[in-house]
């Protein structure tokens, strides 16, 4: 069984700039969380999608946006990029109802120059 | 918001000895779970609890629930390079919002 997948593996942009990011959940898996993860830092709740709407945001401006495809895959842009926005972006997805546990892609290295 | 504060915040530890780490939380939790995670890479799942006072292991790592609801252990035994990491804590307090824990450095030395 195939992992939860990311796109790109890395990503360069510059400061105004704007970034899609996508992620594949696991195949039966209907929800998807996106973190970003600043260099030695935690991990920072982003984004939550679960059956195509978007369930819940974490404390973050309205220029990271995402939408989650009828096929459950996910998308999340960062547009106006600013230099802090340099992260690794997770994305994690899971059986809502069943247990919730998630299971964690690759993740998205995003470096704003 | 919800904390998870984990301690301690980095480990330096020989090789072959054991290790342990703790997560507390500010509400009760229901599903403690624990996470590692490599440099670059996403966390991956070690042991997940359900109940309280649930003790689980995972070869040499072993988990309990504690019987509060607001806090969890993880201990690793006989320690060996690969271990090294950033083990991280996790649950959801109700509904299905999940938050992290700050995360424990574990250095093995060899």
């Amino acid at each position: 069984e195939a992992g939860v997948t990311q796109s790109p593996t890395h990503l360069i942009k510059t400061r105004g700039q704007q970034a899609t990011l996508r992620c594949s959940p696991i195949s039966g898996h209907t929800s998807v969380y996106w973190y970003q993860q600043a260099l030695g830092l935690g991990l920072q709740f982003l984004l939550w999608y679960d059956e195509g709407e978007e369930r819940n945001r974490g404390n973050f401006p309205p220029r990271f946006s995402g939408r989650q495809f009828p096929n459950y895959s996910s998308e999340l842009n960062v547009n106006a990029l600013e230099l802090e926005d340099s992260a690794l972006y997770l994305c994690a997805s899971t059986i809502l109802r069943v247990r919730g546990e998630q299971f964690f892609g690759p993740g998205t290295r995003l470096t704003v120059l | 918001g919800q904390q998870l504060n984990q301690s301690p915040q980095s480990m330096f530890i020989q090789e072959g000895e054991d290790v342990s780490m703790n997560c507390t939380s500010s509400s009760i939790f229901n599903t403690w779970l624990w996470y590692k995670q490599d440099p670059g890479e996403g966390p991956v799942l070690l042991i997940a609890l359900y109940k309280a006072g649930e003790l689980t292991s995972n070869g040499r790592l072993t988990a309990q629930f504690g019987i509060t609801r607001k806090d969890s252990f993880l201990n690793i035994s006989a320690s060996i390079p690969s271990d090294v990491g950033i083990y991280f804590c996790a649950g959801p307090p109700t509904g299905n919002q999940f938050y992290f824990g700050t995360g424990t450095s574990l250095t093995v030395i060899p």
